[in-house]
């Protein structure tokens, strides 16, 4: 069984330029979650999708990302305009349903670095 | 606010020997505790989980322990293996009910050296 796809792997943008990280979870995930996971720290939650529903979306910036997972399969969380400190690691994962203890099913993640 | 802290950013364990990882956490609503281990350049991946209702849950080398009047839990490796090398995140999640439910709060992370 394919894990949590996730790509690009690597991205390097300059500040202010828009970008878009891609995943796609393990099939017949229902919940599929965004991480940010700055350097030295633990991933912190920014977004939560219930098939195509966001349920959590309380720590995402709203002025400058969005999401979106129109099928409730794949998912792109965008950043627009980038800043220097968006420097980070963007994690996705999915479980089968999150309104139980499933475990999470991680990604390996985007390196974003902003120049 | 950190809700979920491993006060202790690095360990280094001789091969053979325990490793102890800890963690501390403050939000008294949180009771379903899980471990993950994260190699570079991968995703953390789930290691041990442990639910309010024990007090120790065990998986062949690895034990984890809660002591809820302490709001302190703790992952024993024995014995420790070179490729136990890794990032260790403790993660904890509220009860049934409410938006929250589900939701992972990480630690910091504490770095484990296991040398040969």
């Amino acid at each position: 069984e394919a894990g949590v796809v996730q790509s690009p792997r690597y991205k390097i943008i300059e500040k202010k330029q828009p970008v878009a990280f891609w995943c796609n979870p393990i099939s017949g995930h229902n919940t599929l979650y965004w991480y940010l996971q700055n350097l030295g720290q633990g991933p912190e939650l920014l977004i939560r999708y219930e098939n195509e529903e966001a349920v959590d979306d309380s720590q995402l910036p709203k002025d400058r990302f969005s999401a979106e997972r129109l099928k409730g399969v794949d998912s792109t969380l965008k950043i627009q305009p980038a800043e220097l400190g968006d420097s980070a690691v963007y994690l996705c994962a999915s479980t089968k349903d999150g309104s139980s203890y499933n475990e999470q099913f991680f990604g390996p993640g985007t390196r974003l670095t902003v120049l | 606010d950190q809700q979920v802290k491993q006060n202790s950013p690095s360990l280094s364990v001789q091969e053979g020997r325990i490793s102890i990882l800890n963690c501390d956490y403050t939000n008294s609503m949180f009771d379903y505790f899980l471990w993950y281990k994260k190699y570079p350049a991968e995703g953390p991946t789930f290691l041990i989980s442990i639910s309010s209702i024990k007090d120790k849950n065990e998986d062949g080398r690895f034990t984890v322990f809660l002591n809820k009047s302490a709001k302190h839990l703790s992952l024993h490796i024995v014995p420790s293996q070179p490729g136990d090398s890794a990032v260790y995140f403790c993660a904890a999640t509220p009860r049934a009910g409410g938006t929250s439910y589900g939701k992972l709060t990480f630690g910091q992370g504490t770095i484990l050296t296991v040398h040969p």
